[in-house]
């Protein structure tokens, strides 16, 4: 059936170490997004990509990076750069934009940096 | 800039109704969505408008304003599985298909 797929759930990391979260799509859907959650906020907007082979900052990328070699799948590595890591982290897709369309989101990643 | 507003909290009793609202101030505009999102989930849709007026579904009905940048989200005959976080999002045109997020309204339903 048609989703999103982030894994793992939960993961750990030490302090100065990247470490990459996975995305993968079969929506066939155009533009891919990473958000970040922390407590008691709303999402805030990493990295989109709007097609294959492009991609966008968004209001806070610094510390992070993204590719996208292939339609289905957004992968996001947080750096040793990202002074604050630990957070909730939600993928999410955005199809053709006609009327009533929406975006879907994965089940999200629980990052938590010791 | 770019602006979303909601109130932090409401509560309010089972079988009652609670009126979420949310301003927004963005550059460009394209529509108004409201998503719910349960503790450690993530969020899932609930309603879209982009013309002025009324969407009703269900126990759920969403309103618009686009001249005074505001919309709400109405709960009805609320249920105590209606707790959540109600996020309130408006997709801008300076880039297409980008999302504007508010911070979330935290409802919690009391017996």
């Amino acid at each position: 059936d048609g989703g999103i797929t982030q894994s793992p759930k939960y993961l750990f990391r030490k302090e100065g170490q990247n470490v990459t979260l996975s995305c993968e799509q079969n929506l066939n859907h155009d533009a891919m997004y990473w958000y970040r959650q922390d407590p008691g906020q709303g999402l805030r907007l990493i990295y989109y990509s709007q097609i294959v082979n492009d991609f966008q900052k968004g209001d806070i990328a610094e510390g992070y990076s993204v590719s996208r070699e292939k339609k289905e799948s957004f992968p996001l590595t947080v750096t040793s750069a990202q002074k604050n890591p630990t957070a909730f982290y939600l993928c999410a897709t955005f199809g053709a934009g006609g009327p009533g369309d929406e975006q879907f989101f994965g089940p999200g990643t629980r990052l938590t940096v010791l | 800039g770019q602006n979303i507003d909601q109130p932090t909290e409401m509560t309010a009793t089972e079988g009652a109704i609670v009126q979420i609202n949310c301003t927004y101030q963005t550059s460009g505009f394209n529509g108004l969505f409201w998503y719910q999102q349960h503790a450690g989930e993530a969020p899932t849709f609930l309603s879209y408008n982009v013309l002025d007026g009324l969407e009703e579904k269900g126990r759920f009905s969403s309103f618009l304003s686009r001249s005074k940048g505001y919309s709400y989200l109405l709960l009805k005959e609320l249920q105590m599985k209606d707790s959540a976080s109600y996020l309130c999002a408006a997709m801008t045109t300076d880039s297409w298909g980008k999302f504007q997020f508010g911070a979330g309204t935290q409802v919690v339903v009391t017996p």
